[in-house]
């Protein structure tokens, strides 16, 4: 199971961090992504992290604002969100990653930014 | 920039047969590209369908295979169902550890 906290309302260029806390399966062996969801439109890939947070990687759009990063201790995964800007405003799903696909997914958490 | 392309909408008939595909604006899909596949109904999040091109995520009935056809990959549902009226979504690894997901198909079974 993963369940995503810390989405809200927030104004541009304003920062949000996205907790994203795993149960039931080896977190430690499972590389993670964040995939958001912009309302009414498609899926799109924002970051991953491998299993032990050595290697990260990032949509275009995201790159240098958002950092990806977890806590293998505490089963839990993080997206540091900085410098938001109104076009990041989406549903936020993490998944777990297997075979270069993804597995679990979350139920999301809604950032909004909007002055 | 690579884009993936999906039908940006399908009908199927109840019982019937639907082959969704997703491509490359430029170049074929391969298993390579590790082919994925997700549906999700509207306020829900996505659920795994097939991963690595064609094999079953775990609970996912047989009716829905994947497979290589051409230059694309594809997701064909056999005896559809009303249940399976969803958005589906292929998503594609491009290497050094990006991927991107096709624009949604969206299925309506009637």
């Amino acid at each position: 199971q993963l369940v995503e906290s810390g989405g809200g309302l927030v104004q541009p260029g304003g920062s949000l961090r996205l907790s994203c806390a795993a149960s039931g399966f080896t977190f430690r062996n499972y590389w993670m992504h964040w995939v958001r969801q912009a309302p009414g439109k498609g899926l799109m890939w924002v970051s991953r992290i491998n299993i032990d947070g050595s290697a990260t990687t990032y949509a275009d759009s995201v790159k240098g604002r958002f950092t990806i990063s977890r806590d293998n201790a505490k089963n839990t995964l993080y997206l540091q969100m900085n410098s938001l800007r109104a076009e990041d405003t989406a549903m936020y799903f993490c998944a777990s990653g297997y075979s270069l696909g993804f597995t679990y997914w979350g139920q999301g958490t809604l950032v909004t930014v909007s002055s | 920039q690579t884009v993936v392309t999906q039908e940006p909408s399908f009908s199927v008939s109840p019982g019937g047969t639907v082959t969704l595909t997703c491509g490359l604006s430029s170049g074929s899909v391969s298993t390579t590209y590790y082919p994925s596949w997700y549906q999700q109904t509207p306020g829900q999040a996505p659920r795994t369908l097939i991963y690595s091109t064609n094999t079953r995520s775990s609970g996912v009935p047989d009716r829905f295979s994947g497979s290589i056809l051409g230059n694309k990959a594809a997701l064909t549902i056999t005896g559809a169902q009303a249940d399976d009226e969803s958005d589906y979504y292929c998503v594609l690894y491009l290497g050094s550890g990006n991927w991107v997901f096709g624009g949604g198909t969206k299925l309506t079974v009637l």
